[in-house]
């Protein structure tokens, strides 16, 4: 039972280029979830997708865009990234009231 | 604005030596509060959810309580597998799917 697949779980960029975070979820859970976590701070919603075929801002959406493929699938996209893109970046998914499933993180640096 | 302060920041214990972790909020109509167990390079891991005042909740060295204005993560004898932060969150009710995180208390077991 794999839960939730991200990739990739490492990644360098320089500023300027763009690049697709993949998440995959095998729970078949309706609601789907992009976070980034930094060094202080708790970990803050940059987009949702509430069900297939929609999704929604978070709290930090600027730079960044995403894509519900399907109801398994979430991308989020950098499209010009900066360094302050720079944070670890995880996936989660729910279907209840109940808490998130999140992914193993996707670790990204932008130099 | 919904506010989740977790205390300590970090907190040291001696195998077997019970203590509690705190999360105190403000939020406006709650409609849940999680506590998350999240290891070093990993994604959180979700433990409990509370829905009112008064609820507790356990599993195995771990029960966490809520009141109206704060939760505790009570550790009973614990273990140095036990070691992780530990974060704590909060949903307002409304149609926002808002999840506010906080910082996390980072507990380190030593045997």
């Amino acid at each position: 039972n794999a839960g939730v697949t991200q990739t990739p779980k490492f990644q360098v960029l320089k500023t300027g280029q763009s690049m697709t975070l993949q998440c995959a979820q095998d729970m078949n859970h309706n609601s789907m979830y992009w976070y980034r976590q930094d060094p202080g701070m708790g970990l803050r919603l940059i987009y949702y997708s509430a069900s297939e075929g929609t999704t929604d801002k978070g709290e930090v959406p600027n730079g960044y865009n995403v894509s519900r493929l399907n109801k398994r699938e979430f991308s989020l996209r950098l499209e010009s990234a900066a360094p302050s893109q720079t944070s670890v970046y995880f996936c989660a998914s729910t279907e209840t009231r109940d808490g998130y499933t999140f992914g193993s993180g996707t670790r990204l640096t932008v130099v | 604005e919904d506010q989740v302060t977790q205390s300590p920041e970090a907190l040291r214990l001696q195998e077997g030596e019970s203590s509690s972790l705190n999360c105190s909020y403000t939020v406006s109509g709650l409609r849940g509060l999680f506590w998350y167990r999240q290891d070093p390079g990993k994604g959180p891991e979700f433990l409990f959810t509370l829905y009112s005042a008064g609820e507790e909740k356990e599993k195995e060295r771990l029960k966490a309580t809520l009141t109206k204005k704060e939760s505790f993560l009570h550790i009973t004898a614990p273990k140095p597998e036990d070691s992780a932060t530990y974060l704590c969150a909060v949903q307002a009710g409304g149609g926002y799917q808002k999840v506010t995180f906080g910082t996390g208390t980072k507990l380190q077991v030593i045997p």
